[in-house]
């Protein structure tokens, strides 16, 4: 079975780095594009971006480059989001999906969410 | 950016009724849609990919339509399962992009 698996809750203070993961299982993960989306509290999805494991290509959203990074390691199966400066507007769930298909494309898998809290 | 602009907003219905859901695309995405549910505290799950295709295991209520700049999420009877927020991505062109998402709630 495919997996996504998220890393933990994180609370952190703003202007603190982070770097949360999205481990995934069942399936070939250089082959796979991963992406990330973010739910601010109480709010709809925003699309951040999408990264290819098997060359680190990466596709930001606009409202996202540079806020971020986006990362793997395809020794472990990982994909990563980092910030190196947090602001109280990052708080928010954050969900990483695996992209299938070609044309259509579509996001069959998602990892559970992680909880990131920034507080002053 | 492609705008997505999804409609309405939240909807109140009942267990068996017919409920449609619009997306509108600021441009043509071609069959580059997809549509999501989401239950609170859960992930998004996804049910219609390539603007009509039922994803495997995605019961026969839930339908898709559309192609271009018009797109249509149609839930025939609803279940009590099926009140939740829902959303339509376009996956035609990056950015990928939301819509603003529908709040289905129990009338």
């Amino acid at each position: 079975d495919v997996q996504l698996v998220q890393s933990g809750v994180e609370v952190k203070k703003i202007g603190e780095s982070l770097k949360i993961s999205c481990k995934s299982s069942g399936y070939t993960f250089r082959n796979y594009w991963i992406a990330w989306v973010r739910q601010a509290p109480g709010k709809g999805l925003e699309w951040m971006g999408i990264i290819y494991p098997d060359d680190s290509d990466a596709k930001y959203s606009p409202s996202f480059e540079g806020q971020v990074t986006m990362s793997v390691d395809k020794s472990i199966s990982a994909a990563y989001l980092q910030w190196d400066s947090l602001k109280a507007a990052d708080t928010a769930f954050y969900y990483c999906a695996r992209q299938t298909g070609t044309n259509p494309t579509y996001f069959d898998s998602w990892g559970q969410g992680t909880l990131v809290t920034v507080a002053s | 950016a492609i705008q997505m602009t999804q409609s309405p907003s939240s909807l109140s219905a009942s267990v068996g009724d017919r409920v449609t859901i619009t997306c509108r695309a600021s441009q043509s995405i071609r069959s580059g849609l997809g549509w999501y549910q989401q239950k609170p505290g859960q992930a998004p799950k996804l049910l219609i990919h390539g603007a009509v295709s039922l994803h495997s295991g995605v019961p026969l209520r839930f339908s898709g339509s559309g192609s271009g700049t018009d797109f249509t999420l149609t839930i025939s009877s609803l279940q009590p399962e099926d009140f939740a927020t829902y959303y339509c991505l376009q996956d035609y062109n990056y950015p990928y992009t939301f819509g603003q998402g529908t709040r289905l709630e129990i009338k």
